[in-house]
């Protein structure tokens, strides 16, 4: 298993603003996921970050309004950007185990936006 | 369309009880997983199927892999009011590092 730390845990944000969440694994892996979940809801994949490349992005999300880092093996960082009430939400971001492609989860980030 | 039907969606049941929550899909799954999530916290990993008509306990649950690895179900004996959470499947499909996650089941057990 891995340990994963993400902050902020939660925020309250005004509408316009970025908010950047960062994600701390506690070993090295190769990729990192970044989800959103809506209050009472499942969860959606975001993008994909890989180290050493752009991160992948599915259907409906957008470089420009989430930006993501992948520095380094440990560490990923999410940007929502130009917040609007609609990006209230549980941001978590996930990694691989060694098998099949279990995942194990930070925290999460639950963001307001006013 | 959700590649993972789970049903139900919302579950409220007294403690003592037993339920079963039920994961569907029309598409064939290297694994599927089972995960608890608590109220402010991120998902944790239950059990991971991988074989056809595998079944896992794990204490007062039961985790079942359909036998062409579509579907699978979870049942939980005698639940107690720390069983309350949202359940969420996932499925692994070959040749993908992605998770496909079902809607999710809200289980809530009253003492």
């Amino acid at each position: 298993s891995a340990v994963i730390s993400q902050k902020p845990s939660r925020d309250i944000c005004q509408r316009g603003t970025s908010l950047t969440i960062q994600c701390q694994v506690d070993s090295q892996v190769t990729m990192m996921f970044w989800y959103r979940q809506q209050p009472g809801q499942s969860l959606t994949l975001i993008a994909t970050a890989n180290q050493g490349s752009e991160a992948t992005y599915e259907s409906g999300f957008v470089i420009d309004k989430f930006p993501i880092s992948r520095p380094n093996l440990t560490f990923s960082t999410l940007t929502v950007s130009n917040m609007s009430p609609e990006d209230s939400s549980i941001y978590l971001c996930s990694v691989s185990g060694r098998r099949y492609t279990e995942a194990f989860f930070g925290q999460g980030t639950r963001l307001t936006v006013v | 369309t959700q590649l993972l039907e789970q049903s139900p969606q919302f579950l409220s049941i007294q403690e003592g009880e037993n339920l079963t929550v039920y994961c569907n899909s029309s598409s064939v799954f290297s694994s599927l997983q089972w995960y608890r999530q608590e109220p402010g916290e991120g998902p944790v990993l239950l059990v991971t199927v991988v074989t056809g008509g595998e079944v896992k306990k794990l204490k007062r649950l039961t985790f079942q892999f359909g036998d062409a690895r579509k579907d699978s179900s979870l049942h939980i004996t005698a639940a107690q009011p720390g069983d309350t959470g949202l359940y969420l499947c996932a499925g692994e499909q070959r040749g993908s590092e992605k998770l496909v996650f079902g809607k999710g089941t809200k289980l809530t057990v009253n003492p």
